[in-house]
């Protein structure tokens, strides 16, 4: 079935570092990849995406990449603030619109 | 806007009681998910609803059913709770994109249901 994976399951940097998360997808027809951000005991925001036409796309300190032929995406944070401590989600459109969501990324950033 | 209403927010069933929780959104979008959400396992797709009239079944269906009742509403029934279906469920939404590309999902805030 459709599948992605996410790497690392936590992760704790210095603040002013980067951090980088990592995913992979098995459906080849995906065309969309969110990230979605998720602070303690709140639901999930949309903080970028990246459709299929595009390799790269940056919103400020948040760059995300694709590589469709190796069918991998990841998510770049620069300059990391205590306030970017999060859980990190990952998720690519299945084939039915629907999307399917990597498993997480904890990041904590450490002042 | 409201975005995504879920109801309710914390619901607490005996082990074979059933409930339904609600979903309402006025973003007049056509898509409409319902996923539950349990530590270490991400976000996992139990039913989604791509517009009015029609459902299917998501990764993890068994033990609920879903009534796609307009296309603002999206009910999930659990028709004799487990304590394996403790959990937090979330009701997204979105709008299919054009070309087929997919568009962002906006989330409810969650509805915390312990089955004891």
């Amino acid at each position: 079935g459709e599948n992605v994976e996410q790497h690392p399951s936590t992760l704790s940097v210095q603040e002013g570092d980067s951090a980088v998360i990592k995913c992979t997808y098995s459906d080849s027809a995906s065309n969309y990849f969110p990230w979605y951000k998720q602070e303690l005991g709140k639901r999930p925001q949309l903080i970028i995406d990246i459709r299929s036409n595009v390799g790269e796309k940056k919103d400020q300190r948040i760059a995300v990449t694709l590589n469709k032929t190796a069918k991998h995406f990841s998510l770049h944070i620069t300059e990391t603030q205590p306030e970017d401590s999060a859980v990190y989600f990952c998720a690519a459109r299945g084939s039915q619109g629907n999307l399917i969501f990597g498993k997480g990324t904890k990041l904590s950033v450490k002042p | 806007n409201a975005g995504v209403t879920q109801t309710p927010k914390f619901q607490v069933l005996k082990t074979g009681q059933s409930m339904t929780l609600q979903c309402a959104q006025d973003m007049n979008h056509n898509s409409m998910y319902w996923y539950r959400q349990d530590p270490g396992m991400g976000l996992r797709l139990i039913y989604y609803s791509a517009s009015e009239g029609t459902t299917d079944k998501g990764e993890v269906p068994n033990g609920y059913n879903v009534s796609r009742l307009n296309k603002r509403e999206f009910s999930l029934r659990l028709e004799s709770a487990a304590p394996s279906q403790t959990s937090v469920y979330f009701c997204a939404s979105s709008l299919p994109g054009a070309l087929g590309l997919g568009t962002e999902a906006f989330f409810g805030q969650g509805t915390r249901l312990t089955v004891v």
